[in-house]
């Protein structure tokens, strides 16, 4: 399967905690997108990470790429009651589409 | 900061009616897609669109569906006659083309579609 899955399905922390997500994934990829979606909602582009990078950072988000392990992982440091979301990755493959995994739901209580 | 918009923001339609779903793109963006989430699975890939062509369709964009950017802003689906099974939240999304960009996509809000 091309898409990713996430791990955990689903995370409940405390507020000021750090948050950590996983994407695991079977295919090469040209790049990986994480995504946000509160209930109900759209999704809100997070970060980009191509395949020839290990790491990038963006405000409070750290995101990481191994692709020998062919995973990700998605870092939301110092979390807050407004990140209660679900995270997504989506990886490209080679045509311009997008394939998301089932997501992880992050719960922070205040 | 520019974003992706969609109209009407929920439908709800007859078995076998059409609806036309309105998306209008970030405007220096060319490519443009269509995704769906039926509720509690993933998002899914439709068509994507450039140049005024589809570009790449999945399986599920079937004789039912079509795209359209009838205007120099407004990107549309249609669904011809509506199943039960197309009930979902479709979203709209663009990206830009060029040196530089890796095809970060970005998505409009989306129009939760209801077929009673």
């Amino acid at each position: 399967s091309q898409q990713g899955e996430e791990d955990p399905q689903a995370l409940s922390i405390q507020e000021g905690e750090n948050a950590t997500m996983n994407c695991s994934y079977k295919t090469s990829i040209n790049n990986l997108q994480w995504y946000r979606q509160n209930s109900g909602r759209g999704l809100v582009h997070l970060i980009l990470i191509r395949s020839n990078e290990r790491e990038k950072h963006s405000g409070r988000l750290r995101v990481t790429l191994d692709t020998s392990k062919k995973s990700s992982s998605l870092l939301i440091t110092a979390s807050r009651a407004a990140d209660t979301a679900s995270y997504f990755c989506a990886l490209e493959t080679g045509r311009r589409a997008l394939t998301f995994g089932s997501g992880t739901r992050l719960q922070v209580q205040p | 900061e520019p974003e992706v918009t969609q109209t009407p923001s929920h439908q709800v339609t007859q078995m076998g009616q059409e609806v036309i779903l309105r998306c209008v793109p970030i405007s220096n963006h060319l490519y443009f897609y269509w995704y769906r989430q039926i509720l509690g699975q993933k998002v899914e890939f439709l068509v994507s669109f450039y140049n005024n062509e589809i570009s790449e369709k999945s399986e599920i964009f079937d004789d039912q569906f079509s795209v359209e950017r009838p205007d120099g802003s407004n990107f549309t689906l249609k669904i011809r006659s509506t199943k039960l099974e197309d009930s979902a939240m479709y979203f709209c999304a663009s990206s830009e083309l060029g040196l530089g960009t890796y095809n970060e996509q970005f998505f409009g809000p989306g129009t939760r579609l209801t077929v009673l």
